[in-house]
């Protein structure tokens, strides 16, 4: 079946300006996760979304950071007033039992900041 | 959250066994194991994932000695393709708090 996808996969933009990412999770997966990973770094957990419960976002780095899930579907991923710290690739995963490392991870979104 | 210790990278040849340790020394009484591999503009793939004694699967083996506080990857005969980095994660299976996937161990099989 379908993978997780994301959307754009490459995303270049000026500082200052807000961007949106896409994550289409894994059809039946409840769960989804983002992470961000710099260059030649590992992964950083950013938000956790689950079923209908209020979004763990502990790992979101500043309040220029949000993230929104319409049900167990679509997740878009803001980063407002963007700064070149913020580049990195920005990666979305799904699992279908909750609270799981079983997760299923897409390509991820290239963001560039100049 | 346990944190864990990887080698930062290891070399191998085709067809040779691999064996990735990692090291998670205040590992907690429910956590569990796991490990993922990641190739280059890739997104992370789960491999396998265990609590104690030998996990095997189609993939690779996973062994947990008694006392938990280190793990091994076994990758059986590699190849060119398996060239990625395996990443070992420690955590609660089922309180997801944070997921620390640490810096990784970068895998170079060569010819």
């Amino acid at each position: 079946g379908a993978g997780v996808s994301q959307s754009p996969s490459n995303k270049v933009t000026e500082k200052g300006k807000d961007v949106e990412l896409r994550c289409d999770p894994i059809s039946g997966h409840t769960a989804l996760y983002w992470y961000r990973q710099s260059l030649g770094q590992g992964l950083e957990f950013l938000i956790y979304f689950q079923g209908n419960s209020a979004p763990d976002k502990s790992g979101l780095p500043s309040d220029r950071f949000s993230a929104e899930r319409t049900g167990e579907s679509v997740s878009t991923l803001t980063i407002q007033r963007t700064q070149q710290e913020d580049s990195a690739v920005y990666l979305c995963a799904s699992s279908l039992k909750d609270y799981t490392y079983e997760q299923y991870f897409g390509p991820g979104t290239r963001l560039t900041v100049t | 959250l346990a944190k864990t210790t990887q080698p930062i990278s290891m070399d191998s040849y085709e067809g040779q066994e691999v064996n990735i340790t990692c090291s998670h020394n205040n590992i907690a009484t429910n956590d569990y194991i796991t490990w993922y591999q990641q190739f280059p503009s890739q997104g992370p793939r789960f491999i396998i994932q265990g609590y104690k004694t030998k996990v095997t699967n189609e993939v690779a083996s996973l062994f947990i000695p008694a006392d938990r506080k280190s793990s091994t990857l076994s990758l059986p005969r590699v190849s060119l393709s398996d060239t990625a980095v395996y990443y070992c994660l420690v955590g609660l299976q089922y309180n997801f708090n944070k997921f620390y996937f640490g810096s990784g161990t970068k895998l170079n099989v060569k010819p």
